[in-house]
């Protein structure tokens, strides 16, 4: 059964360190997604990815989030520095090659649940 | 702009009646529609998807939906839910023209009670 995977699965951090959080995609898959989930704002889209190049990641505070796919079987997210309004979990999702990845819709890995504190 | 609206938070129901849930989308370009199903400390699943064609999907678990473009709705049923079902449901939708960008409702949370 293919899935996404995604590390760690916990991550309890104290504020102002570096937190990289790790996703590998399905293989074969070339679309991914970040997002970020908390009680007060639901699913939050934070960036995506087509073919490892970055399609909008408007969502994302570029101050000390960034987002990259050094190659097609790895997906990261980087808080630098943290901030408790950081905690959260998130996830990322996966999906087929343009124009195919509605029909078999996205996977989603098990997430991250970072805490700052 | 591109939203997506479920009408209710919270929708408790008994063990055995029908339910259903409401999703209301805005969106100026085609898309396609999502119901994902999250269980507590897990990830999200996909439940069903309307592409194209016959507005009636089913899904999985015993769950469909109906298409409804003038509406612009895409409501989540069941006729008789199991406690088992007691998670929280998120309508998204996926704009074709821009990349297939998959955008998602609050979410509701079904609670079925015995």
């Amino acid at each position: 059964d293919a899935r996404v995977t995604q590390t760690p699965r916990h991550k309890v951090t104290e504020m102002g360190q570096e937190v990289t959080m790790r996703c590998q995609p399905i293989l074969g898959h070339n679309t991914v997604f970040w997002y970020r989930q908390t009680m007060m704002q639901g699913l939050e889209l934070l960036a995506y990815f087509r073919n490892r190049a970055p399609l909008d990641d408007s969502g994302m505070p570029k101050d000390r989030f960034s987002a990259e796919m050094p190659d097609a079987t790895l997906a990261t997210l980087k808080i630098q520095p943290s901030e408790p309004r950081d905690s959260a979990v998130y996830f990322c999702a996966s999906g087929p090659p343009a124009g195919t990845g509605a029909v078999y819709g996205y996977t989603f890995g098990s997430g991250t649940r970072l805490t700052v504190v | 702009a591109q939203s997506v609206t479920q009408l209710d938070s919270q929708v408790p129901v008994f063990e055995e009646a029908p339910v259903e849930l409401r999703c209301n989308y805005s969106s100026s370009v085609s898309v396609y529609l999502f119901w994902y199903v999250q269980y507590p400390n897990q990830g999200l699943q996909l439940l069903l998807k309307y592409l194209s064609g016959s507005t009636l999907v089913k899904g999985i678990n015993g769950f469909e939906a109906e298409f409804n473009k003038s509406q612009t709705s895409f409501h989540l049923r069941k006729p008789s839910v199991h406690i088992s079902d007691t998670a929280e449901y998120f309508c998204a939708v996926s704009l074709m023209e821009y990349g297939n960008k998959l955008v998602f409702g609050a979410g509701t949370i079904l609670r079925v009670k015995s």
